[in-house]
């Protein structure tokens, strides 16, 4: 059980356009969701968390305008990386937590990796 | 601040046994968890200390002491497939999972 998914599991797209990256929680319901960014060796970095039904809260430094986040259900998240730029080319993770769970275990997706070229 | 710190990289060989150092320093604390991650794939959860001690799973374990700020991972009969990147993250009080760059753990025939 507690199987998160991402779709797509690679993107390429153009300078300019937009990326929609859509974070799934399959068997479970999850009460919060967290969008992690990371680059080549180095650490998991939090764009942001979400709870459902109201608007995410964003870690300093990262654009709210740049990086829409909905979290329009119990099940599912999703991260727009809009007027894409090939800085922001990376791996993008995201991660579901189960209700009342009190050890507050995250469950990871399989991530997304996007390449703006 | 908060910080974690743990050694850049590890080599050991296989068959052997392997313990990562993990300190700490956080805004309170919730507990710990140890991560590993595979080149460009998501982490995995390893496991979740909260009280002093040790927690054994299998060929892994876990301890933590909270006084110290400290924790460690054991690998015991290290497999090829424990190449990775093993991650302490604790729970700040806000329940966030803190994240370190990592240690890279290079298994050798």
């Amino acid at each position: 059980g507690a199987v998160v998914s991402q779709h797509p599991s690679r993107v390429i797209c153009k300078s300019g356009t937009s990326v929609k990256i859509e974070c799934r929680s399959l068997d479970f319901q999850a009460t919060t969701m967290f969008w992690y960014r990371q680059f080549p060796k180095q650490s998991l970095m939090l764009m942001a968390t979400s709870n459902e039904g109201s608007k995410a809260t964003y870690e300093q430094g990262v654009e709210k305008d740049k990086f829409l986040i909905n979290h329009a259900s119990l099940t599912l998240s999703t991260l727009t990386v809009t007027s894409a730029h090939p800085e922001d080319s990376s791996f993008y993770i995201c991660s579901a937590r189960l209700m009342d769970r009190e050890d507050y275990e995250q469950y990871f997706g399989p991530g997304t990796r996007l390449t703006v070229t | 601040g908060q910080n974690i710190d743990q050694p850049t990289e590890m080599t050991a060989t296989e068959g052997a046994i392997v313990q990562i150092n993990c300190t700490y320093q956080t805004s309170g604390f919730n507990g710990l968890f140890w991560y590993q991650q595979h080149a460009g794939e998501a982490p995995t959860f390893l496991s979740y200390n909260v009280l002093d001690g040790l927690e054994e799973k299998g060929r892994f374990s876990s301890f933590l002491s909270r006084s110290k700020g400290y924790s460690y991972l054991l690998l015991k009969e290290l497999q090829m497939k424990d190449s990775a990147s093993y991650l302490c993250a604790p729970l700040d009080s806000n329940y966030q999972l803190i994240w370190g760059a990592g240690t890279k753990l290079i298994i050798k025939p």
